[in-house]
Order: C-alpha cells, then structure tokens, then sequence
C-alpha cells in the first residue's frame, strides 16, 4: 500500500519561533501532488500548503514553508513565527492516481504562549 | 457563502438505525468526496465521485450507500448502524483529482 507517514504525533513551539514537522512518503508515480492540511479544535480542514512534485522550487505560503525533497521522498513543512492560532492538528498528504487523498496519522502542534 | 456544507454537524443516533448525511458545494467542482475521520483522527477515503458518477469505493460496507443526484450534492445514506460506524465524517469537492481538495465541516456521528 501506498502510505504516507508522520513520526511526529507531538510536537510543541514557543511563540514566535520555529518548527519544522516531518512527513515521508511512498509512490511509485514520478508526478504527483503533496498537500499540508491544518484541522484547528473546530475540526474544521484547512488547506495550508501545496507541492507540485515536478517543481523543483519549495512552495511558500507566508510564515509556511515546505522542504521537499524528491528523491528522499520527503515533505516536511516549517512554520515560522509561530502564532497561538496556528496550534492544531496538522495532516501531510499525498493525492494518489485516482482520484483521492492518502493522509498520515497527523502531527498535534501546541503552541506555548 | 459556505462553500462546502454538511447536514446535521452532529448526529446521534443507536445501533441498528438508518441515517443520513447531506453534502452540497457551490464551487462549481466536477468531483466531490466522503472522507471518514476515527476516534484517532486517521482521515481515510471513502467514496469519489465525478460528475454524478463513481470512480472511487474504497472497501466500505453496503450498509453505506451515497447517492449523489447531480453534480452539487453528494448525500451519506447508511443502513443498520453499528458501534463502529461512530466516527467524523466529512464531504469535500475539488475541480478535479488534482486540484486543492476543500472540505465541509464535518458530520459526528455517534452510534449508541
């Protein structure tokens, strides 16, 4: 199965500073997209971040930031000045041929005033 | 405007019922989504479909049937309601199967 996979089930940051949260990644396709998601207590799902796999440049999202790198198949992504409203459950994901997403277990960030 | 919504947020109901969630998006997507969100928030898909048809059944019991009856609506219909079936559900569109998936608020189903 083609799987997606978060390491990190906590982590925590001091306001203002930054964290980077890990996601690896299985797949066989050479052309695919890779998305961050962010569901805040109100459970509502939030498009942080997206990655186009043939792009070579790292996309950026204002304070979000994602490392991608192909060949290691990995997509981690860095929050920069951290902010109280950013604490939340944080899902990497990968869009599979098909039509779909494949989720990892998710990342609870907790953010320290 | 809601661009995705669902109906009801929550739902409790008891075993062996028959319920329904409805799902509508106004963003003119082709392609619409039911995801199912676990007690330990893994998200995983259930169904997708395309302009009313479906391309995507990912292993899930009869007991769950969607109907969607045009390209806005994708509805939840499940039967005989288990334990197991408590769960978040949530409804998504996106223009295509490449494009930004965007989600509605999700539905709390707890099965009694």
């Amino acid at each position: 199965a083609q799987t997606v996979t978060q390491s990190q089930p906590e982590m925590s940051v001091q306001e203002a500073e930054t964290v980077t949260l890990s996601c690896t990644y299985d797949t066989s396709e050479s052309d695919y997209y890779l998305f961050w998601y962010k569901q805040p207590p109100s459970r509502q799902m939030i498009l942080v971040i997206r990655q186009e796999a043939y792009k070579q440049q790292n996309a950026t999202e204002n304070r979000f930031s994602v490392n991608f790198q192909k060949a290691a198949k990995s997509f981690s992504l860095k929050i920069s000045d951290s902010q109280l409203g950013d604490a939340a459950m944080y899902f990497c994901a990968r869009e599979t041929s098909g039509s779909r997403l494949t989720f990892g277990e998710g990342t609870q960030l907790t953010v320290n005033p | 405007d809601t661009a995705v919504s669902q109906t009801p947020k929550y739902l409790v109901t008891q075993m062996g019922n028959d319920k329904s969630i409805k799902c509508e998006q106004n963003l003119g997507h082709d392609t619409m989504y039911w995801y199912k969100q676990d007690s330990k928030k893994f998200l995983k898909i259930m169904f997708s479909y395309n302009n009313k048809e479906l391309i995507i059944n990912e292993t899930v019991p009869n007991r769950f049937s969607p109907k969607s009856p045009d390209k806005a609506h994708l509805n939840l219909h499940i039967n005989s309601l288990e334990l197991g079936d408590s769960a978040v559900y949530f409804c998504a569109s996106s223009q295509d199967s490449r494009s930004v998936a965007y989600f509605g608020p999700g539905t709390r189903l707890t099965v009694t």
